[in-house]
């Protein structure tokens, strides 16, 4: 079934640990981004990336990375975690060819906990 | 920079009333506007969209939108609501289609028996 893959879907984490979460989606999607669900905030954008090879911050890119190699994956990496970064994470890929607009498809999502 | 507001965080109604979820959205420039939906324990999924065109706008399960630009608003609507539409609706604007998607804080929805 064409569509996003996270991993994991659930973490507990130590605080100060090095954490990535994987994305990888097989529709061929130019664009893909990682946003960031918290109660009352909605979903906040981290990174995003409009095609293979590059990457932007969005609006709270500040303790996250993100590389993007090649068209399918988009991995995020939490260099050293902290409590605040407790948060269900999604992946979302779009392609304006398509549709004509930044229709996002969203993953599943990954509950991370930092204790 | 663009930035949208859900008025309601929580809107309970009963079964088969109708309800209207409230989105307004700021921008200086022409937008595209999405309301997505997130079930219990799952990803989002889109509605409906507005990119141009009929300011009314149709979506899945008998959802509706209207767009108003002098208000800048993007209001949600169904005539009557079941027990499966109880979820997160979020609303979400886009300055073109390459640009990021911002959404606003979500409205819950909670459909009583």
């Amino acid at each position: 079934i064409a569509g996003i893959t996270q991993a994991p879907t659930s973490q507990i984490l130590a605080a100060g640990r090095r954490m990535t979460l994987r994305c990888t989606q097989d529709m061929r999607h130019n664009a893909m981004y990682w946003y960031r669900q918290d109660l009352g905030l909605g979903l906040r954008l981290i990174h995003y990336s409009n095609t293979a090879g590059t990457t932007g911050k969005g609006e709270v890119p500040d303790g996250y990375s993100v590389s993007r190699a090649n068209t399918d994956d988009f991995p995020l990496t939490l260099a050293s975690a902290v409590p605040s970064q407790t948060s269900v994470y999604f992946c979302a890929s779009s392609d304006s060819r398509e549709t004509g607009a930044n229709v996002l498809t969203f993953g599943a999502g990954s509950r991370l906990t930092v204790l | 920079a663009q930035s949208v507001t859900q008025l309601d965080s929580q809107v309970p109604v009963f079964e088969e009333a109708p309800v209207e979820l409230r989105c307004n959205y700021s921008s200086s420039v022409s937008v595209y506007l999405f309301w997505y939906v997130q079930y219990p324990n799952q990803g989002l999924q889109l509605l409906l969209k507005y990119l141009s065109g009929s300011t009314l706008v149709k979506g899945i399960n008998g959802f509706e939108a209207e767009f108003n630009k002098s208000q800048t608003s993007f209001h949600l609507r169904k005539p009557s609501v079941h027990i499966s539409d109880t979820a997160e609706y979020f609303c979400a604007v886009s300055r073109t289609s390459y640009d990021k998607v911002i959404f606003g804080p979500g409205t819950s929805l909670s459909v009583i028996p």
